[in-house]
């Protein structure tokens, strides 16, 4: 049959509020997490990244938690601007294997409202 | 601050056709990495590359596709006789030792007609 894109869920935020994106990870054996933003035509971007052995890290307007009991994790923006709009994508480094490759999440895409 | 350089951004190809695909990843990186991302879709692992060998590489990678470092700077992908299938943004990644950030490319867009 015909192959479909991958829908994305789409959060809707208005210009300075906080924005929440989260992600289900699937290795529960996974000791390395990043979040990427990837703007239109773009490479992903890293934004942040989080080590197993911790369950919350920030950065400057990010921060980034870890619940390693249900596999979640979530990026937490501050102070939304137009300029975050994109889509954001999780990352999960199993282990397993020299090259350390990273298995992505499905994407979550962020639209900034002026 | 560093990049990764991929050219060309944007290649179209007849199917059947032989491309090459080129990175030059950050100098001091040891390792290299190529994914894909068809439209819409997430982005797959392809393919890692260290020592000058294929450390893992996924099902997608099969026997049409290759990766050479011919320089120590390029880092290349080739698809042999390319499929409508493997239109897809295609991103070379890398990263130094120990180091478990990585740096991405800004993508080749391939389109195979």
């Amino acid at each position: 049959g015909e192959s479909v894109g991958l829908h994305l869920p789409t959060l809707s935020v208005q210009e300075g509020d906080n924005s929440i994106i989260n992600c289900a990870y699937s290795n529960s054996a996974s000791d390395y997490f990043i979040w990427y933003k990837q703007e239109s035509g773009k490479g992903p971007q890293f934004i942040i990244d989080i080590r197993s052995n911790m369950d919350k890290r920030q950065g400057q307007r990010v921060t980034v938690l870890l619940n390693k009991t249900v596999k979640h994790l979530s990026l937490q923006i501050a102070a939304t601007q137009p300029g975050d709009s994109a889509v954001y994508f999780c990352a999960e480094n199993p282990p397993g294997g020299p090259g350390n490759k990273l298995t992505f999440g499905g994407g979550t895409r962020v639209l900034v409202k002026p | 601050e560093p990049e990764v350089t991929q050219t060309p951004s944007h290649q179209v190809t007849q199917m059947g056709q032989e491309v090459i695909l080129r990175c030059v990843p950050i100098s001091n990186h040891l390792y290299f990495y190529w994914y894909r991302q068809i439209l819409g879709q997430k982005v797959e692992f392809l393919v890692s590359f260290y020592n000058n060998e294929i450390s893992e590489k996924s099902e997608i990678f099969d026997d049409q596709f290759s990766v050479e470092r011919p320089d120590g700077s390029n880092f290349t992908l080739k698809i042999r006789s390319t499929k409508l299938e493997d239109s897809a943004m295609y991103f070379c990644a890398s990263r130094g030792q120990g180091a478990y950030g990585y740096t991405f490319g800004s993508g080749t867009r391939l389109t195979v007609v």
